[in-house]
């Protein structure tokens, strides 16, 4: 059974920084597809950041330059290190991923972020 | 912006059949997959590949996708259906990669 635990989240100043943590069992990281994906009330489900074939990365264009994935190969652990924050970065991030990257066969719980002052 | 259109809300009756729709221009050409998301819980994927499940969605989800509209239709409606359900399409050529509809909340009268 595929199991993707999200850790991380919390409450941040505006600008200020936030490492969320993604320990998956049941699947090797180093093989699937993996990526993040928040979720607000008013904007729903975005796309914020994931692993494509081949190690490459992408990023949405509202977080790029401010959010860097990474993944620990021996950890099994995915990780989305989130600088310069903003008011509309809050929202409840799910750690996502699957054998393709179409679509999203496995997901967390989610880790709420909130940034507020 | 990337722009997947669902209804904002469906009723059905318990045994009835909800269609769920997600509309964009030339949808047909692209792979439609739904989610399916109780309150407080992640999404759960249903469908993918315009209609195919995965193991363990039983056989009355399916799915149907073609010109602008992609369809969840949802057969023999029971309370446990009660959910909010989203489509979504991958798009390597655009900037935003990957799209979601807005979301349906489906009601079981």
């Amino acid at each position: 059974e595929v199991q993707l635990v999200e850790s991380g989240g919390g409450l941040v100043q505006p600008g200020g920084s936030l490492r969320l943590s993604c320990v998956a069992s049941g699947l090797v990281v180093s093989t699937h597809y993996l990526s993040w994906i928040r979720q607000t009330p008013g904007k729903g489900l975005e796309w914020v950041s994931g692993f494509h074939g081949g190690g490459a990365i992408d990023y949405a264009l509202s977080v790029k330059g401010r959010f860097t994935i990474s993944r620990d190969d021996y950890k099994n652990t995915l990780f989305l290190q989130m600088d310069t924050l903003r008011a509309e970065d809050t929202a409840l991030y799910f750690c996502v991923g699957g054998r393709g990257n179409i679509f999203f066969e496995y997901w967390g719980q989610g880790t709420p972020v909130t940034v507020s002052s | 912006s990337y722009v997947l259109t669902q209804p904002p809300s469906v009723s059905v009756a318990p045994g009835k059949t909800a269609r769920i729709t997600c509309g964009r221009d030339n949808i047909g050409s692209k792979s439609v997959h739904w989610y399916q998301q109780k309150p407080g819980q992640a999404p759960v994927l249903v469908i993918y590949y315009d209609n195919d499940r995965p193991s363990g969605i039983p056989e009355r989800f399916s799915g149907s996708n073609s010109g602008n509209t992609a369809t969840l239709t949802i057969s023999r409606v029971e309370a446990g259906d009660e959910a909010d359900y989203y489509c979504q399409v991958w798009d390597g050529n655009s900037d935003h990669f990957y799209a979601f509809g807005t979301g349906t909340k489906v009601t079981v009268l």
